[in-house]
């Protein structure tokens, strides 16, 4: 079966900048969480859905950190405007629900400068 | 919400010891508890996970323990090989399948 796609692989830009990443999670799966991973650190949940809707947020900063889940499948995260410390890898993740494993992107290294 | 403390934050071993991977919890009510394994600059993949209804699970090399009443869970590598060497994660759930990691532990395995 075909994996968790995320795209772009790598983005560098400049603080203030925004950027979008995309997430086409496993055919089927209705959980879908993003991670913020800084290096040398363990995953940091930032959101996860369950379908096309949010499940928890509580870690997302939302002045400047936005997603979204259309349709329950395909997902975007957006952060505007960047900030150095937001340079991390952001890996996106697909589950069937419950207690069931959860499936990684390959993430998108993100690097502000 | 959840925390989850890993210990140690590196690990090194010669080429045929084993290993041992340490976390605890805090959600009382947490009960699914993945391993996952993260080699330099790829995805974490999932190596083995533990329900709360079994204190133990093995899969060849690798076992997990779980004791409930003090929420932690351990990681036991036997006969480690050099691609055993990577950062390895547990996590836990909590309210809503939220999946909270731990730290990571950075396996060394010596030839």
């Amino acid at each position: 079966e075909a994996g968790v796609a995320q795209s772009p692989r790598y983005k560098i830009i400049e603080k203030r900048q925004s950027v979008a990443f995309w997430c086409n999670p496993i055919s089927g799966h209705a959980t879908l969480y993003w991670y913020q991973q800084i290096l040398g650190q363990g995953p940091k949940l930032l959101i996860q859905f369950q379908n096309n809707g949010v499940v928890d947020d509580s870690q997302l900063p939302k002045d400047r950190f936005s997603a979204e889940r259309l349709k329950g499948v395909d997902s975007t995260l957006k952060i505007q405007p960047a900030k150095l410390e937001d340079s991390a890898v952001y890996l996106c993740a697909s589950s069937l629900g419950g207690s069931s494993e959860a499936f990684f992107g390959q993430g998108t290294r993100l690097t502000v400068v | 919400g959840e925390n989850v403390e890993q210990h140690p934050s590196t690990l090194s071993v010669q080429e045929g010891d084993s290993a041992v991977i340490k976390c605890t919890y805090s959600d009382s009510a947490s009960n699914y508890f993945p391993w996952y394994k993260q080699e330099l600059g790829k995805r974490p993949q999932l190596i083995i996970d533990i329900r709360s209804n079994v204190g133990e699970k093995k899969d060849q090399r690798i076992a997990v323990t779980l004791n409930k009443t003090a929420k932690h869970f351990s990681l036991h590598i036997t006969e480690t090989q050099p691609e055993d060497s990577a950062v390895y994660f547990c996590a836990a759930n909590s309210a809503g399948n939220m999946l909270t990691f731990g730290g990571g532990t950075r396996l060394m395995v010596k030839p």
